[in-house]
């Protein structure tokens, strides 16, 4: 089945650095690739939709200047938390579609960040 | 606005009965609907999915139902089993946004 592989999958930073978080489908070509956040207890909230060679579609409310999204790749998408506080700290999940039009969206394992 | 809904937060059954999870939904633009079940920590994983033009589609222990007429659909697991512990999500193929969940719980 198709696997997606999401690194790291936990990261302790201190505040004001950034991180990047990387996500890549293993065994298909991801033309949509989706970024996700949780806060402990809630549900997956849509942070962004990319596609390969095109720029990010944020949803509102979500800073595209503090959530750099790069989908350069049919096979690689990097979300970089910038200058990154302790309210950035939460769970974040990539997925991705791939390009044989299957309904399904795979799952990376997700990343855990904690902003010291 | 959220388009699917599922409003029970958390459902808890026997093991060996019938677990039934719940999702409403607004729009009825979509090709399918998808299930997923997610552990804490963990990316969701990819349980069924029902086509727009079908009304049931079933796969070993879980079937999906899908009423347009009502914009509803439901997830049947039977028997359940302890492993099938987790939160399940519906989510909508064309808009890719989940809704809050329903946490099951079996019990031994």
């Amino acid at each position: 089945g198709a696997v997606v592989s999401q690194h790291p999958s936990w990261v302790i930073c201190k505040s004001g650095t950034s991180v990047k978080i990387e996500c890549r489908s293993l065994d298909f070509q991801a033309t949509t690739m989706f970024w996700y956040r949780q806060f402990p207890k809630q549900s997956l909230m849509l942070m962004a939709t990319s596609n390969e060679g095109s720029k990010a579609t944020y949803e509102q409310g979500v800073e595209k200047d503090k959530f750099l999204i790069n989908h350069a790749s049919l096979t690689l998408s990097t979300l970089t938390v910038t200058s990154a506080h302790p309210e950035d700290s939460s769970f974040y999940i990539c997925s991705a579609t791939n390009t044989g039009g299957n309904e399904k969206l795979f799952f990376g394992s997700g990343t855990q960040l904690s902003v010291l | 606005d959220q388009q699917v809904k599922q409003n029970s937060p958390s459902l808890s059954v026997q093991e060996g009965r019938i677990s039934i999870l719940n999702c409403d939904y607004t729009n009825s633009m979509f090709d399918y609907f998808l299930w997923y079940k997610k552990y804490p920590a963990e990316g969701p994983t990819f349980l069924i999915s029902i086509s727009s033009i079908k009304d049931k589609n079933e796969d070993g222990r879980f079937t999906v139902f899908l009423n347009k007429s009502a914009k509803h659909l439901s997830l049947h697991i039977v028997p359940s089993q302890p492993g099938d512990s987790a939160v399940y999500f519906c989510v909508n193929n064309n808009d890719m946004r989940f809704g809050a969940g329903t946490r099951l719980t079996v019990k031994p």
